[in-house]
């Protein structure tokens, strides 16, 4: 059972333009969210990161939006840049789980940035 | 400077045989993991650890032990491999407890082939 859904396996947004991805969850418990970025044989990459008492956390280009109540969370970056093109996963914890869940991933959206 | 590292990277054995993939962090963290990412891409935690507890997802079989020599190193033993575990195993390290809001630092990962 996904309690991290990204359900678009893969996006193509043209250079210069804003690439929005987004990240579904179904847990209530989940209270904090994040977004990594992994190119191939790497490790993921901390991008942004939002607690459940905020709805938006921005950083340089990247934004991340979190919507409770649809259980939706979204990345926006803008411009988007070639250097973007990657894997990006949403993942989310609960603090009241305690270490042994860990970050729940979602299976990932491969961003490919045209020129 | 790698903060987190993984040794081998890649690693090719036959069933039954007993393999060990070790980690390093030097960012002075308090807690690490172990996450698998299967053939499907799912990236699930495995083990968090920190130097006074161990926290067990319970779907990993007791085949796969962690062991800490320190808290700079943790190492994933794994006896008796069989053909499922093959995936590409992350090691992660986070500061502070494996209960608070903190970002979790990836090693480059270890792709495991079992033949």
């Amino acid at each position: 059972d996904q309690q991290v859904k990204q359900n678009s396996p893969s996006l193509s947004v043209q250079e210069g333009r804003i690439s929005i991805l987004n990240c579904d969850y179904t847990n209530s418990m989940f209270d904090y969210f994040l977004w990594y970025k992994k190119y191939p044989a790497e490790g993921p990459t901390f991008l942004i990161s939002i607690s459940s008492i905020k709805d938006k956390n921005e950083d340089g280009r990247f934004t991340v939006f979190l919507n409770k109540s649809a259980k939706h969370l979204s990345l926006h970056i803008v411009p988007s840049q070639p250097g973007d093109s990657a894997v990006y996963f949403c993942a989310a914890s609960a603090l009241s789980g305690g270490g042994a869940d860990g970050l729940t991933f979602g299976k990932g959206t491969h961003l490919i940035i045209q020129p | 400077d790698t903060a987190v590292s993984q040794t081998p990277k890649y690693l090719v054995t036959q069933m039954g045989n007993d393999k060990s993939i070790k980690c390093e962090q030097n960012l002075g963290h308090d807690t690490m993991y172990w996450y698998k990412q299967d053939s499907k891409k799912f990236l699930k935690i495995m083990f968090s650890y920190n130097n006074k507890e161990l926290i067990i997802n319970e779907t990993v079989p007791n085949r796969f032990s962690p062991k800490s020599p320190d808290k700079a190193h943790l190492n994933l033993h794994i006896n008796s491999l069989e053909l499922g575990d093959s995936a590409v195993y992350f090691c992660a390290s986070s500061p502070g407890l494996p209960s608070s809001y903190n970002e979790q630092f990836f090693g480059p990962g270890t792709r495991l082939t079992v033949l």
